[in-house]
């Protein structure tokens, strides 16, 4: 079955960089969700979207935006890169608000 | 502030013995919880949820108990195998808002 997609898988950035985290939801999902996970840490909630409208804010820094686009793919956009950004960003989807959120692999990121 | 939460952060476990990896919550308005399972760099994966009119939900080999009373979630793996070493989370869903846990490191001993 399809899953979620996230690309790029690794990525390293150094400090007040930009970085653009991508994900493709699974097929007929309609709601996205994003993730932080720093080492030995419980995944962190920063932002979801439904059906391309922003939907909840979490913990998302001011330096960070996503947005969610037609086809339901969703990018997170990370400006002025800090080193305590170095983690794990993963991104969910579900078939509808409030359902299960199945997660992707994940894009490692690393600021020097 | 309310939160999930695990009892303990480590449980290891002989193979073919059966494992039970506990929660606490303090959220009574909460009405979903997952659990996920997440290996070493990669992502959660589900493995079972429950609702809060249930107290008991079972799947291939794991099953998931809720004690509302005393605001309890538990996972119970039977027959442990070396590939269930991981992290479990459990996560409540409460009124559009998940929260993980701290995770729990499950190792299976050979």
């Amino acid at each position: 079955a399809a899953g979620v997609i996230q690309s790029p898988r690794h990525l390293i950035k150094e400090k007040r960089e930009t970085a653009t985290l991508k994900c493709y939801p699974i097929p007929r999902h309609d709601t996205v969700y994003w993730y932080q996970q720093g080492p030995g840490q419980d995944p962190q909630f920063l932002i979801s979207f439904y059906e391309k409208m922003q939907s909840d804010k979490g913990s998302i820094p001011d330096r960070f935006s996503a947005q969610q686009f037609s086809d339901y793919h969703s990018e997170l956009n990370m400006s002025s890169l800090e080193l305590g950004d170095s983690a794990l960003y993963f991104c969910a989807s579900s078939i509808k608000y409030q359902e299960t959120q199945y997660f992707g692999p994940g894009t490692r990121l690393l600021v020097l | 502030g309310e939160s999930v939460g695990l009892h303990l952060p480590t449980l290891s476990v002989q193979e073919g013995d059966n494992s039970i990896i506990n929660c606490a919550y303090s959220n009574s308005a909460s009405d979903y919880f997952i659990w996920y399972k997440q290996e070493s760099g990669k992502g959660p994966q589900f493995i079972i949820d429950i609702r809060s009119n249930m107290d008991k939900r079972q799947g291939q080999r794991v099953t998931v108990l809720l004690n509302k009373t005393v605001k309890h979630l538990s996972l119970q793996i039977a027959a442990t195998q070396p590939g269930d070493s991981a992290v479990y989370f459990c996560a409540e869903n409460n009124n559009n808002d998940m929260r993980f846990g701290a995770g729990t490191r499950l190792t299976v001993k050979p």
